[in-house]
């Protein structure tokens, strides 16, 4: 089945530091790759939609300067999230879609970030 | 808009015994649903999903739903509980918003299942 790799799994950092999350399609092309966050006993929260080759589009209330999001190819979108503050602190999940209608979304395992 | 409600944010069962997990959903056009499992510090896992095709879907692991329009639902059942079935379930709902929005997934809160031997 279709696979999605995000790196790193795990981070830990210093607030102020910006942190870079990567979101791979391992096994087919992504036009359309999601990224969404998950506090502590919430749901998922769609951050913003990336398509490959355009401009990310965000959702209300996320700082597109500071979720910033590269879509550069099929297989890859990056997130990076600068100068983090502990209430960045979330479990950060990318999915991908090959973008046709009623696909479902393949997801990474996400990214626990965790801001000191 | 879309929208997704999950009723019961937790469901104990005893093994053995259905699972019914609710979920009602909001949308101004056809919707495409569906059911997520998320284990402990895991990633979400597709159960089934509904795309306008039979109103009962069947799924992974003995899972079922069935939508039903005049109730805008899509209930999650399984006949018979196992442990192995302890987990959070979300369901979700996703429209064609068109343009670069294709796809967006809803997300409702989440039913965290226990299943007691």
């Amino acid at each position: 089945g279709a696979v999605v790799s995000q790196h790193p799994s795990w981070v830990i950092c210093k607030s102020g530091t910006s942190v870079k999350i990567e979101c791979r399609s391992l096994d087919f092309q992504a036009t359309t790759m999601f990224w969404y966050r998950q506090f502590p006993k919430q749901s998922l929260m769609l951050m913003a939609t990336s398509n490959e080759g355009s401009k990310a589009t965000y959702e209300q209330g996320v700082e597109k300067d500071k979720f910033l999001i590269n879509h550069a190819s099929l297989t890859l979108s990056t997130l990076t999230v600068t100068s983090a503050h502990p209430e960045d602190s979330s479990l950060y999940i990318c999915t991908a879609t090959k973008g046709s209608m009623g696909q479902p979304q393949h997801f990474g395992d996400g990214t626990r970030l965790s801001i000191l | 808009a879309q929208s997704v409600t999950q009723l019961g944010s937790h469901v104990s069962v005893s093994e053995g015994a259905l699972v019914l997990l609710r979920c009602n959903y909001s949308s101004s056009v056809p919707p495409y649903l569906f059911w997520y499992v998320q284990y402990p510090n895991q990633g979400l896992q597709l159960l089934l999903k509904y795309t306008s095709a039979a109103t009962l879907v069947k799924g992974i692991n003995g899972f079922e739903a069935e939508f039903k329009k005049s109730e805008t639902s899509f209930h999650l059942t399984k006949p018979s509980a196992h442990m192995s079935d302890a987990a959070e379930y979300f369901c979700a709902v996703s429209t064609d918003a068109g343009g670069t929005s294709y796809g967006k997934l809803t997300f409702g809160q989440g039913t965290i299942l226990t299943v007691h031997p």
